[in-house]
Parts: C-alpha cells; sequence; structure tokens
C-alpha cells in the first residue's frame, strides 16, 4: 500500500513570494490533515479536510494561507504571501475516517525555507 | 483546553541500556494518547496508542507506554534500546470536539533520543 505522497520535499523561496505544496494522501481515505512543525516544536494541525469539506481551519492563518481538496482526494496548501516565521516543515497525513482513536498516515513533509 | 508537556527535550543514553521518555498531559475529558516517532527527514510514524482497557499498552521496536491517569502522565519506556531507536519522539493526545464529533491531535515539542554505540 502507498503511503502519503508529498512534494517538493524542500523548497526555499523570498519573503514574500507564493508558495504551494501538494499531497496526495493514502487510497480510500477520507480525511486528509496539513500540519505545520516549526523546528523544535511539535506538529500543530493547520487545517483537516473530511472528503472534500473543511472540518477545522481554526489555526489557519487565513489572510496567507489556504487549502483546497476540491475532488476528495489530493490536495494543495497554499502561502501568499510568505513571512519568514513560516519556515516549517508542512506535514500532510491522512486517515480512514474521522475518529478520534484513529492512527494518522504521514507524508514525509515539506521543509520551506522563507529567506 | 488540552495541552501536552514532554518534559525532556533530549535524552542521551547508551545502546542497550534502559530509557524512559516522559509525557504529561491535561485535558478536562477522557483522553485518548498517542506516541509517534520522526526518523531524520521522514515523517512521523505511530508506535503505540492507549484507548481505554490495560494501562500497559505495547507497540512496536518493542516500546511500551503506561498510562496513569491520577498522575495524567504516558511515559513510553523501551527496556534496552538500539542505536536504529536514534529519532525524535512525540506524545500527542485526542479527544471529541464537542462541536461537530470530530478529532483533533495535540502534540507535545517532542523529545530527541540520541543512542550512543
Amino acid at each position: 500500500e502507498a503511503g502519503v505522497a508529498q512534494s517538493p520535499r524542500y523548497k526555499i523561496i523570498e519573503k514574500r513570494q507564493s508558495v504551494a505544496f501538494w499531497c496526495n494522501p493514502i487510497s480510500g481515505h477520507a480525511t486528509l490533515y496539513w500540519y505545520q512543525q516549526i523546528l523544535g516544536q511539535g506538529p500543530k494541525l493547520l487545517i483537516q479536510f473530511q472528503n472534500n469539506g473543511v472540518v477545522d481551519d481554526s489555526q489557519l492563518p487565513k489572510d496567507r494561507f489556504s487549502a483546497e481538496r476540491l475532488k476528495g482526494v489530493d490536495s494543495t496548501l497554499k502561502i501568499q504571501p510568505a513571512k519568514l516565521e513560516d519556515s516549517a516543515v508542512y506535514l500532510c497525513a491522512s486517515s480512514p475516517r474521522q475518529g478520534a482513536y484513529l492512527e494518522q498516515f504521514f507524508g514525509p513533509g515539506t521543509r520551506l525555507t522563507v529567506l | 483546553a488540552q495541552s501536552v508537556t514532554q518534559l525532556d527535550s533530549q535524552v542521551p543514553v547508551f545502546e542497550e541500556a534502559p530509557v524512559e521518555l516522559r509525557c504529561n498531559y491535561s485535558s478536562s475529558v477522557s483522553v485518548y494518547l498517542f506516541w509517534y516517532v520522526q526518523y531524520p527527514n521522514q515523517g512521523l510514524q505511530l508506535l503505540l496508542k492507549y484507548l481505554s482497557g490495560s494501562t500497559l499498552v505495547k507497540g512496536i521496536n518493542g516500546f511500551e507506554a503506561e498510562f496513569n491517569k491520577s498522575q495524567t502522565s504516558f511515559h513510553l519506556r523501551k527496556p534496552s534500546v538500539h542505536i536504529s531507536d536514534t529519532a525524535e519522539y512525540f506524545c500527542a493526545v485526542s479527544d471529541l470536539q464537542f462541536s461537530g464529533g470530530y478529532n483533533k491531535l495535540i502534540f507535545g515539542a517532542g523529545t530527541r533520543l540520541a543512542v550512543h554505540p
């Protein structure tokens, strides 16, 4: 079974530029998560999708971050414009459905450096 | 509000020695508890989880954890570590949000386990 795929693996941009990350979850997984992991911290949930609907985006900085999962499969996270403090690893995860007891399966992440 | 505290940011240990990584949480409701491991340049992988029942939970790679409700702790242990256990370990807590019934994982800051020969 293929795992969660993410691209690119690394990205370096200047502040005020735009960037987009792509995630393809495990086949059949209805729930998709985007996390931000700043160096020295644990992952922080940015947004959670159930199929193509947003379940929780309470910690997404909506003035600069956006995310979509149009067909309920793969997802894109965008930052526009980027700030220095956005430097982090962006992790995508998926689970078969919603459930507090369920394991989340994580991709390898995209390491973003904003100069 | 939920929070997770991992008491040690780094734990150095010699190969074949025992190790304990400490985790405390705060929550006003019943919780589910998880330990995830992150190897360099990889995503997180589930080690073990506590949902209910026996307070001693066994996971992959010889790890185990004990849920202590009175102390709100969920410490991770391994009796004999290997070089390959060098990684970042994250404790996480999840409960059902009252609005909508969806789950949210709250992670601790992580503990870096460094196993030396």
